[in-house]
């Protein structure tokens, strides 16, 4: 059936590292793909999306590329700050539907000076 | 401009009650859809209310029901408590009209616990 896999944390990173999180997904048809962040204490935010075939979806410094070919949605960042120490969830929209989104695990991501 | 706004913030019921959480949609946004999130946990989706009906459902039980009115805002009822069902339970909204996008935005959550 259909489902999502994220890399799973924790991850700890330097300030001005290189982040990737690994999202991969198996799906009928062609899902919308998402990224939501959660800060601590604060509630879930959109990170970044994309709708098709190669999109690219970008926001606060973060890419994602569409992978069709490889049912991914890998989440990428040049230069982490501290201030982006939070958990990051992949959600594609799964079940041959736009209207439910498909939650991975998290991945909590701690940035240190 | 609001956002999404969910009351009661916290909550503690006893296993076998009866609970009822409401969510307010963001502004221009008619669609809602509730998520449950277990510590640790990514979210999980309930159910999703559009037009006053439920218009899809995820893999929970009939003791999960809700509704939605007229202004668009919405109620989770959870029947028959068990301890399981302690978790935090976000609402999200959206709005059908604008595509395959599907934005939701979610609000601050209810945390409920069942003891």
């Amino acid at each position: 059936g259909d489902s999502v896999t994220q890399m799973e944390g924790p991850v700890t990173l330097s300030e001005e590292a290189f982040l990737t999180i690994n999202c991969t997904y198996t799906a009928t048809g062609y899902p919308s793909l998402f990224w939501y962040v959660q800060y601590p204490g604060e509630g879930l935010q959109l990170l970044l999306k994309a709708t098709k075939a190669d999109d690219k979806g970008s926001n606060k410094g973060f890419e994602a590329t569409y992978r069709k070919e490889t049912t991914s949605f890998h989440l990428e960042k040049g230069s982490v700050q501290v201030s982006d120490s939070a958990v990051y969830f992949c959600a594609p929209s799964l079940g041959g539907s736009n209207y439910k989104l498909t939650f991975g695990k998290g991945t909590l991501l701690t940035v240190n000076p | 401009d609001a956002g999404v706004t969910q009351s009661p913030t916290h909550l503690i019921k006893t296993r076998g009650q009866q609970v009822t959480l409401r969510c307010s949609p963001k502004s221009g946004h008619d669609t809602v859809s509730w998520y449950q999130q277990a510590l640790g946990q990514g979210p999980q989706f309930i159910f999703q209310y559009y037009e006053e009906e439920e218009r899809q459902r995820g893999n929970f039980p009939d003791r999960f029901s809700g509704h939605q009115f007229p202004n668009y805002s919405s109620e989770l009822n959870v029947n028959a408590l068990l301890l399981g069902d302690s978790a935090l339970y976000l609402c999200a909204s959206s709005a059908t009209g604008q595509g395959p996008a599907f934005e939701q935005y979610f609000g601050p959550g209810t945390r409920l616990t069942v003891t």
